[in-house]
């Protein structure tokens, strides 16, 4: 899997929007994005995934650099219960069901 | 509802007091693993299973067993538990490609239980 760098920690404001980004330079043709989140000390929940094409589902959307080399998580408007760390993972499809690798992941923190 | 539900969720024991928590599924997934989370050391895989009767190794193994008699449980077994044991575990489960009808459509969603918090005394 390819290694996915992600700053430490941000804040955002309670009804803004969230931008985390992700970087993964090393991403390769075959390999998707996956964005997972943990709430405090709650077992990890899935969020969305890509391939090359921005993808948008009920909790977030997802868009990914033409060059696939970074993408950004947008929680369009963020609440208090979005605290959480997110966890950015670049695996291939093929790949289903192994160990995920979370990583640090971003801590978020939604102020009022 | 889909679910993975652990059990318990919390438990205090003692060093040597042999200890199961339980892991089950409704979602007929082949795929189930166990992971603990540690401070600073992130979520580490401890086994897996892709199908029943079939089990491997994780990042973590030792000092734990794990059994897949049936598609819908995956006990953890601590035989003689220790003091560095005491970790925040979680269950996960998920579809493999086979199931899910090719790469595109096998998300790697794995679905985890809500966490077991463990404490070898």
């Amino acid at each position: 899997d390819a290694k996915t760098t992600q700053p430490p920690s941000m804040d955002c404001a309670e009804g803004r929007a969230a931008n985390l980004p992700c970087n993964h330079s090393t991403i390769s043709g075959n390999e998707y994005v996956y964005w997972y989140r943990q709430i405090h000390s709650q077992g990890p929940q899935y969020i969305i995934h890509g391939l090359k094409n921005n993808e948008t589902n009920e909790m977030a959307s997802l868009i990914i650099t033409e060059d696939r080399k970074s993408s950004t998580l947008i929680l369009p408007h963020a609440t208090l219960r979005d605290t959480a760390v997110y966890y950015c993972i670049v695996r291939v499809a093929g790949n289903s069901g192994y160990a995920l690798n979370f990583g640090k992941g971003t801590s978020l923190l939604v102020t009022p | 509802e889909a679910q993975v539900t652990q059990n318990p969720r919390y438990l205090i024991t003692v060093t040597g007091k042999k200890l199961t928590v339980t892991c089950s599924q409704n979602m007929n997934h082949e795929y189930m693993s166990w992971y603990r989370q540690d401070p600073g050391l992130g979520l580490r895989q401890i086994y897996y299973s892709m199908n029943v009767e079939v089990t491997d190794k994780g990042d973590v193994p030792e000092g734990y067993k794990v059994s897949r008699k049936e598609k819908r449980n995956f006990p953890l077994i601590l035989e003689s538990p220790s003091p560095n044991q005491t970790s925040l575990y979680f269950c996960a489960s998920s579809l493999l490609a086979s199931q899910a009808g090719g790469p595109r459509s096998s998300y790697n969603e794995q679905f985890f239980g809500p966490g077991t918090r463990l404490t070898v005394l």
